[in-house]
Parts: structure tokens; C-alpha cells; sequence
């Protein structure tokens, strides 16, 4: 079974609000990343938060990690529609290997 | 740099013929991963390289389907016979060495749409 796996499936939200995206795992991790991926193009990586880390920033984006409940956050504040995408959540294992992508959340900003 | 490289952008074929995607990393990484996204299943890794020689490829979903990374700035997946079923579009990333056990940032090429008909 999946590694990571994120919820909402989907989302939709106004421009100006925040979303909030959740992804949960089973096994101990090394870390986790957030990728973002636009209709009809690669993945892009965002922010790689460390299994020792609890709270990452980088512009308008903020990860959040509890190993202890397995599970991540990624916050994008004031929203634009631009930001329209799927987010994924990427983990490994303790040994570095394993590397496993989730299912995604299909976020949509209404302008 | 210009980033990952794929060729064929776009692939339509018929059941039953060979199929072969090409990827060119990004120069100085040593990891190179083969990727396939499906509606119903999601990014499933396939395979990845380190320093080109083939690590895990356990995601390898059958016989039909190898990979090959003869040097440092060029990967092959190969599709061999093809079957409807394999429509999907492929991606390949490449990241530097995983120091220490962390896993590097990987930089996704646009992906090869396949079409099998």
C-alpha cells in the first residue's frame, strides 16, 4: 500500500483564503517532501521537511511534521489561482530508499 | 541548465509494437528515476539508477517493459510489446546523491504522454 496519502482528494477554495492539505504515512520516515504538479506538466519539488524537524516555511507555504501521528501539513496562506494544482506528498523510509508518492490533492482557487 | 529532457513528448502507437522513451538527466546528478502516472494509480515509481547502474526495480510492472542508462546524461525506457494498458504518461526525474540517507530533491522532466491504441 501507499506510503504517503494526502487528504482532502479535492479542494476548493477562494482567492485570498488558505488551504490546508494533509498526507498521512505508515512507516518511520527519513523525510517528506510536498511536490506540485500543474494539468499536463511534471511534478515540482516545494519544501523537504526532515523526520527531526516539526515546522518549515518558505513564502507563502508552511509544512508541519508530527512523526509521532505520521503525519504532515502543507499551508498555503492567501491563495491565488495560480495556485491551482495537485500537491503530493512524497516520503522515504528510514534508510533513504522507498521513495513513495501519494495519491494527491486536486486544489482549485476560484478567482 | 535546462532541466530533465524527455523525448518523445507525445507517443501514439499500436498494440503489439515496441516503444521506447528517452530521458536526459540533469548534468552532475547521480540519481535517475522512471516514473508512470495513471488516473487510476496514481505516480508509480518504476525504476531508479544510481551513478547508472540499476538500484530497485521492483515497480517494474512486467517483462515487457526494461531500462537501460548506458552513461551518466542518458536513460531509455523500453516498452516491448506494447499493450493499451501501458497508456499512461511517463516521467523521469533526477536528483544528486542521497548523502547520510536523505533523499535529495528530484527535478521532474514533462513527461512522455503515451497512447497505446
Amino acid at each position: 500500500s501507499q506510503q504517503g496519502e494526502e487528504d482532502p482528494q479535492a479542494l476548493s477554495i477562494q482567492e485570498g483564503e488558505n488551504a490546508t492539505m494533509n498526507c498521512s504515512y505508515k512507516t518511520s520516515i527519513n523525510n517528506l517532501q510536498w511536490y506540485r504538479q500543474n494539468s499536463g506538466r511534471g511534478l515540482v519539488h516545494l519544501i523537504l521537511i526532515r523526520s527531526n524537524e516539526r515546522e518549515k516555511h518558505s513564502g507563502r507555504l508552511r509544512v508541519t511534521l508530527d512523526t509521532s501521528k505520521k503525519s504532515s501539513s502543507l499551508l498555503i496562506t492567501a491563495s491565488r489561482a495560480a495556485d491551482t494544482a495537485s500537491y503530493f506528498c512524497a516520503t522515504d523510509d528510514n534508510y533513504g530508499q522507498n521513495f513513495v508518492f501519494g495519491p494527491g490533492t486536486r486544489l482549485s482557487v476560484l478567482p | 541548465d535546462a532541466g530533465v529532457i524527455q523525448s518523445p513528448r507525445h507517443e501514439v502507437t499500436e498494440m503489439g509494437q515496441e516503444v521506447t522513451l528517452r530521458c536526459k538527466p540533469i548534468s552532475g546528478h547521480d540519481y535517475l528515476f522512471w516514473y508512470r502516472q495513471t488516473m487510476m494509480r496514481g505516480l508509480e515509481l518504476l525504476i531508479y539508477f544510481n551513478n547508472n547502474v540499476p538500484i530497485d526495480d521492483s515497480g517494474m510492472p512486467e517483462d515487457r517493459f526494461s531500462a537501460k542508462m548506458p552513461n551518466a546524461s542518458f536513460s531509455t525506457l523500453k516498452i516491448q510489446p506494447s499493450e493499451p494498458r501501458d497508456s499512461a504518461v511517463y516521467f523521469c526525474a533526477s536528483s544528486l546523491g542521497r548523502g547520510s540517507g536523505v533523499t535529495d530533491t528530484q527535478y521532474f522532466g514533462p513527461g512522455t504522454r503515451l497512447t497505446v491504441l
